[in-house]
């Protein structure tokens, strides 16, 4: 089973409307970090933020924000106003510290959500 | 500057011939990961390492071998490539539990 669900393959929004990316993760640690990741048509991979599970404040950075709700297994990411610039595979990403003794250097990604923001 | 740089960059090789993809890092982090990407699939893990001289297989190990015989440093080994392992590969570095992880720019790899 998918740790972390990204239902949206693919979205299409115009400049400057608002859109939200979907993120659902199943894990049954109680400590455990989120991410997000940002894969612009270059292809790198670019570090967007990290929740904690005792964390629950939304955060806010910009356009970006994102919002986590541990009673639905959710951490969701929205662009406000989007901009061309904006249109990538953004990726959600569980890392859970007790993982079989591993180190967290594991991340369990989502499938990616393409998105493309037209002017 | 901190980063995490892969070689090379894109690779075309054929069937069966052996290649390294290089990983080095300058961040002394303790965690070093491969992955590869595929269409429809996002990333998976291949190998992973906890520090020098300790590595585990990760979701997809099969066809790849690794080795950490410096903090810095984690090669990802293709003995005898096949088609399928034509993929984009990611290699990440981290400094302890949680934290995000760093990643090169990828190797794009195609193997005909």
């Amino acid at each position: 089973a998918q740790k972390v669900t990204q239902a949206q393959t693919e979205i299409s929004v115009v400049e400057k409307e608002d859109v939200t990316l979907d993120c659902v993760y199943e894990t049954r640690d109680t400590t455990y970090y989120l991410f997000w990741y940002k894969q612009p048509p270059s292809g790198e991979l670019v570090f967007l933020i990290r929740r904690n599970s005792f964390d629950e404040q939304n955060e806010i950075s910009g356009r970006y924000s994102w919002n986590f709700q541990k009673s639905t297994s959710s951490f969701n990411f929205t662009i406000t106003a989007s901009q061309v610039v904006d249109s990538a595979v953004y990726f959600c990403a569980l890392s859970e510290p007790s993982d079989r003794g591993s180190t967290l250097g594991r991340l369990y990604f989502g499938r990616g959500t393409q998105l493309t923001v037209w002017p | 500057e901190a980063q995490v740089t892969q070689n090379p960059r894109y690779l075309i090789t054929v069937t069966g011939k052996k290649l390294t993809v290089t990983c080095s890092q300058n961040m002394n982090h303790e965690y070093m990961s491969w992955y590869r990407q595929d269409p429809g699939l996002g990333l998976r893990q291949i190998y992973y390492s906890m520090n020098v001289e300790v590595t585990d297989k990760g979701d997809v190990p099969e066809g790849y071998k690794v080795s950490r015989k410096e903090k810095r440093n984690f090669p990802l080994i293709l003995e005898s490539p096949s088609p399928n392992q034509t993929s984009l590969y990611f290699c990440a570095s981290s400094s302890r539990r949680g934290f995000g992880a760093f990643f090169g720019q990828g190797t794009r790899l195609t193997v005909v």
